[in-house]
Order: structure tokens, then C-alpha cells, then sequence
């Protein structure tokens, strides 16, 4: 049984550019989450889906960042026009929901913004 | 915010026990503790969780009080590799995000 799986592992970019960087779940997880950790924090909550649907986003989900997942599978999460605000590591976890719903994580996506 | 209070940092010798506590003294009665570490540039890592009765796995040990108001990981025989932060985690039963506090950075000392 392979983990959770993010690509890319690093990505420096510039101010302004987009990025998009992808998790691929553990197989027959339905439930996909994303958080944001910065340097001496904990990760935070950004969004979830269930299956296909997005069913809850973090208020620190700006209008620049955007998720997918469309198949029920892989999910993407975009940023547009980068901002040096948004260096951080973005975590991709997955789990199968139930009463007893544990996430397990993937390696993570450290992103440099220049 | 997160629901649990922890030391900032704690440290424990190669071959010994490491207790970490947790203080969760708002706890309702259908949330469940749930411990993840996170090993420098990785991901978090599960551990274990409880809802009342004390749990083992092939981790550590998870000892809830009986008022339930704060609980102790065990990591039984630390090792160098063991050497994280460590977080408590309060949630109801399943279908919510994790809420993350800053956690307990545990230096393991050969």
C-alpha cells in the first residue's frame, strides 16, 4: 500500500507566476485535505473534498488559490500571481471517512516565492 | 484555535521512556485525542488516538485520564529517530479538518 504522494517536492518561483502542485491519495481514500505550514507553525486547514466535491474551505483559502479533484482521485491546488506571503509547505493528507477518520499525510510541497 | 495545551519542548535519553503530556481540559464528550509527530521537512506522521480508554500499537501508548481532561504519549524506549515535534490533537469523532497547535519539540540525547 503505497502513501500519500505530492509532486513537486520543491518549487522556487518568482513573485506573480502561478504554481499548481498535485497529491495523489492513498487508493480508495475518498476524503483528500490540504494545509499550509510556515516556518515554526503548525500545518493550518485550507480545504477538503470528499470524493469530487469540495465540501469546506479555510477562510485562509484566498481567491488566489484554487482546488480541484476532479475524478475523485489526484487533486491539484493552484495559486495565482504567487506572492512572498505564500511560501510555506503545503501538505496534502488523505483518509476514508468514518467515526474513527484518520488522515495520513504526504511528504509535502515546499514552495519558495522570489 | 486548538483545544490542547503542551510543553513547548522536552528532552529524553537514547533507551528511555518519553512521556509527553497533554492538558485538554475543554473536551467534550464525543471528541477524540489524537497524537501525529512531524520528523524535520516531512510530513505529519499518525501515531495513535483514544476517546477514553487508554491505546497501544506498535508506536507508543496513549494514557487518558479518567476525566479525560488530559492524556500522556509513551513512547516506551526512545530512539534518536524518535526526536519530532509531537502534537496532541483534540477533534469530534471524524469528518473535520485537524487543528494543529505548535506542539512539543522532543530532542531524544544519545
Amino acid at each position: 500500500d503505497t502513501g500519500v504522494s505530492q509532486d513537486p517536492r520543491h518549487k522556487i518561483t518568482k513573485r506573480g507566476q502561478n504554481v499548481t502542485f498535485r497529491c495523489d491519495p492513498i487508493s480508495e481514500h475518498n476524503r483528500l485535505y490540504w494545509y499550509r505550514q510556515t516556518l515554526g507553525q503548525g500545518p493550518e486547514f485550507l480545504t477538503y473534498f470528499q470524493n469530487e466535491a469540495q465540501l469546506e474551505k479555510s477562510r485562509l483559502l484566498s481567491d488566489r488559490f484554487s482546488a480541484e479533484r476532479p475524478k475523485g482521485s489526484f487533486s491539484t491546488l493552484e495559486i495565482q500571481r504567487t506572492e512572498q506571503g505564500d511560501s510555506a509547505m503545503y501538505l496534502c493528507a488523505s483518509s476514508y471517512s468514518g467515526i474513527q477518520e484518520t488522515q495520513y499525510f504526504g511528504p509535502g510541497t515546499r514552495l519558495l516565492v522570489l | 484555535d486548538a483545544k490542547t495545551t503542551q510543553p513547548t519542548s522536552m528532552d529524553c535519553a537514547e533507551g528511555r521512556a518519553a512521556n509527553l503530556p497533554c492538558n485538554h481540559s475543554t473536551i467534550s464528550g464525543n471528541e477524540y485525542v489524537y497524537w501525529y509527530r512531524q520528523i524535520h521537512s516531512q510530513g505529519p506522521q499518525y501515531i495513535i488516538h483514544g476517546l477514553k480508554n487508554n491505546e497501544t500499537n506498535e508506536m507508543a501508548s496513549l494514557i487518558i485520564t479518567e476525566d479525560r481532561k488530559s492524556s500522556t504519549l509513551i513512547l516506551p524506549h526512545a530512539t534518536l529517530r524518535d526526536t519530532a515535534v509531537y502534537y496532541c490533537i483534540v477533534r469530534v469523532s471524524g469528518n473535520t479538518p485537524l487543528v494543529f497547535g505548535k506542539g512539543t519539540r522532543l530532542s531524544v540525547i544519545a
